[in-house]
């Protein structure tokens, strides 16, 4: 089965702690994506990386981590830096951008994290 | 700026009663638009991708069509598991997905 799985489904910590959701994928996508997802609001970019050993920043990267050190795996760090950790996070793939069915993207089921 | 917006914010139909949401976005360079169905608690299905005005696509009850300002999402005939919310986005020129807040669809028997 071809899918993205993402763990913890639930997690929780403490306020000033670093925490480290885990994403792998065996479509062999090259592009994944973190996405963080609160009421009322559409998802929101935190990283995206086309490549392995390469990333760059979405639209609220501040305080979060990311690395790319094997094409199946994209893991995502929730610094204490970090103001509102408190979300729904997704994790995302597709190909390589390049032309027609290469922009689908396909989400994982979820990480749910509170931080109290 | 690239930017989706979704509406209705919720719509309640009887199973069976026909219905639309709507898509409106403003991209540069629209390199496709994606339909998703998202259950709570759970990550985003996808659904369909449309490339160019004027194409439609199909799917069991739904029915997806786009123009060059806004796509539609049409639901034929509802049943209860057609309830979830409903999430549209596009990609332009950028490498990003652009996603609107979602429309959430009950459906009673």
């Amino acid at each position: 089965d071809g899918g993205i799985t993402q763990s913890p489904k639930y997690l929780f910590r403490k306020e000033g702690q670093n925490v480290t959701l885990s994403c792998e994928q065996n479509l062999n996508h090259d592009a994944m994506y973190w996405y963080r997802q609160d009421p009322g609001q559409g998802l929101r970019l935190i990283y995206y990386s086309q490549i392995v050993n390469d990333f760059q920043k979405g639209d609220i990267a501040e305080g979060y981590s990311v690395s790319r050190e094997k094409k199946e795996s994209f893991p995502l760090t929730v610094t204490s830096a970090q103001k509102n950790p408190t979300a729904f996070y997704l994790c995302a793939s597709n190909n390589r951008l390049g032309s027609g069915t290469d922009y689908e993207q396909y989400f994982g089921p979820g990480t749910r994290l509170t931080v109290t | 700026e690239d930017q989706v917006t979704q509406s209705p914010e919720a719509l309640r139909l009887q199973e069976g009663e026909s219905s639309s949401l709507n898509c409106s976005y403003t991209v540069s360079g629209l390199r496709g638009l994606f339909w998703y169905r998202q259950d709570p608690g759970k990550g985003p299905e996808f659904l369909f991708t449309l490339y160019s005005a004027g194409e439609e696509k199909e799917k069991e009850r739904l029915k997806a069509t786009l123009t060059k300002k806004e796509s539609f999402l049409h639901i034929t005939a509802p049943k209860p598991e057609d309830s979830a919310t409903y999430l549209c986005a596009v990609q332009g020129d950028t490498d990003k997905l652009i996603f609107g807040t979602g429309t959430r669809l009950q459906v009673f028997p």
